[in-house]
């Protein structure tokens, strides 16, 4: 199975850039999505294929990295920001999800 | 819209079964694969079974492999999921999600809890 491995917390000041991080146990091309859950509620689509922006989702979210490293990042946060965020990969069954990184505020 | 509306869940007793179903609307449900993804309490998202639009490919989770089965009936734009033998570890909020190897729409989940 591929591993997703993510930071398990980062706290950002608002209005300041945050790049969200996840490494995978193997090559995943460019097969990474990531996904946003905030509090009580279901994950949303941000960005797919590495760094392609979902229809409706702010500017501010961007995406890059191939292979092994990918990152999410953030410019500028701003506090509706606050959430639980998950890198998941599709190039290979099972597909598999990072364990989140919680964005907090300083 | 899209839509995505789960219902089945409940408390059930391990060993125990239970069939969810999710109703979809707002887009051409037979076109796409869909998925099911789990989510223990205060813990992170878990890949639970896929099927493709015809339902001619279906894959599962190791985890749940031999005791769940994933099905759809595209004249009811409805997909399931029949639960058999449930452990506690099955315990989670299952979300029906748009397909088919990402998940670009999720329903609001429902609680499966497995406990005596």
């Amino acid at each position: 199975d591929t591993v997703l491995t993510q930071s398990p917390a980062l706290a950002v000041s608002l209005g300041q850039r945050v790049t969200i991080s996840c490494r995978a146990s193997k090559s995943v091309s460019t097969y990474m999505h990531w996904y946003q859950q905030k509090s009580g509620q279901q994950p949303k689509l941000l960005i797919y294929s590495a760094s392609n922006l979902e229809s409706g989702v702010p500017s501010r979210f961007s995406g890059s990295g191939s292979g092994t490293d990918f990152t999410l990042t953030i410019d500028p946060v701003e506090a509706d920001d606050i959430a639980n965020y998950y890198c998941q990969q599709s190039n290979e069954l099972p597909l598999t999800f990072g364990s989140g990184t919680k964005l907090e505020i300083k | 819209e899209v839509q995505l509306v789960e219902s089945g869940g409940g408390l059930v007793q391990p060993g125990r079964s239970l069939k969810l179903s999710c109703l979809a609307s707002g887009f051409t449900f037979s076109n796409y694969g869909m998925n099911w993804i789990r989510q223990a309490p205060g813990k992170g998202l878990e890949w639970v079974a896929s099927i493709s639009s015809s339902s001619s490919y279906i894959y599962y989770a190791d985890t749940v492999k031999g005791r769940f089965t994933i099905s759809r009936d595209n004249a009811k734009n409805t997909l399931y999921l029949q639960m058999t033998s449930l452990r506690s570890e099955d315990t989670a909020l299952y979300y029906c999600a748009k397909g088919p190897i990402l998940f670009d729409y999720w329903g609001q989940g429902v609680m499966v809890t497995v406990s005596s």
